[in-house]
């Protein structure tokens, strides 16, 4: 199994700031990464997929970029809706597997 | 694109559970259709997927044997199975679309997500 490492597992920041948080899977994955949101009880949101392509209707502060194992999202100027928790997901090969998810919380 | 779960369950130890996922708007036999879960403050474990167009199955390998998937397209719903519960199945479980974007087919990225069932298994 492809196992994906996400860090910072949490963070704390403020509305406005610059966030990035990055994904690392054990192996290369050709670009078959998403991104996802999810707030508390809520079913996740797809923000990215292929690395670095915005899913219809997403912010456009909302980035992804990366190659081979090492991946990562980028909010660039945080919104107050933003503050969820995000996973990363490979999608190279099956089973499809998840980062442990990074915690975005207020400064 | 809609998915509505069926709604939260309780069992007990060694029963078995099963859950729905009914589609709407959107042809459901051109999407694959995911199942994922997620234990309470964990993160997301992707069991399994079916093809409903022709029934195709792949699964996580921990959970061969302990799910079924199936589908019934003439009310295009999917179902999700799982047998011997055990406390370690309390989860929140998801279904969710395989994503086809334009022309360009990416079938193991979720862009629609069912609300969540709650299992719970309790003695």
């Amino acid at each position: 199994d492809i196992q994906m490492t996400q860090s910072p597992s949490s963070l704390s920041a403020s509305v406005g700031e610059r966030v990035s948080i990055t994904c690392r899977a054990s192996q290369g994955i050709s670009n078959s990464l998403g991104w996802y949101q999810q707030k508390p009880g809520k079913a996740p949101k797809l923000l990215v997929y292929a690395a670095s392509r915005l899913e219809s209707g997403v912010p456009s502060r909302f980035s992804g970029s990366g190659s081979g194992t090492d991946y990562s999202l980028t909010i660039s100027s945080l919104q107050p809706e933003d503050f969820a928790t995000y996973y990363c997901q490979q999608y190279y090969t099956t089973p499809l597997t998840f980062g442990g998810g990074t915690k975005v919380e207020i400064k | 694109g809609q998915l509505v779960q069926s709604g939260a369950e309780v069992k007990k130890p060694g029963a078995s559970v099963k859950i729905s996922c009914k589609t709407s708007s959107y042809t459901f036999t051109g999407y694959y259709m995911h199942w994922l879960r997620q234990a309470p403050g964990q993160g997301l474990e992707w069991m399994g997927r079916i093809n409903p167009h022709n029934g195709d199955i792949n699964s996580a390998l921990k959970f061969q044997g302990h799910i079924t998937m199936t589908r019934d397209t003439s009310i295009s719903t999917a179902y999700l199975e799982i047998s011997g519960l055990t406390s370690d199945d309390t989860a929140l479980y998801f279904c969710a679309r395989g994503a086809i974007f334009g022309l360009e087919w990416v079938p193991n990225v979720f862009d629609l997500w069912g609300q969540g069932t709650m299992v719970t298994v309790s003695s």
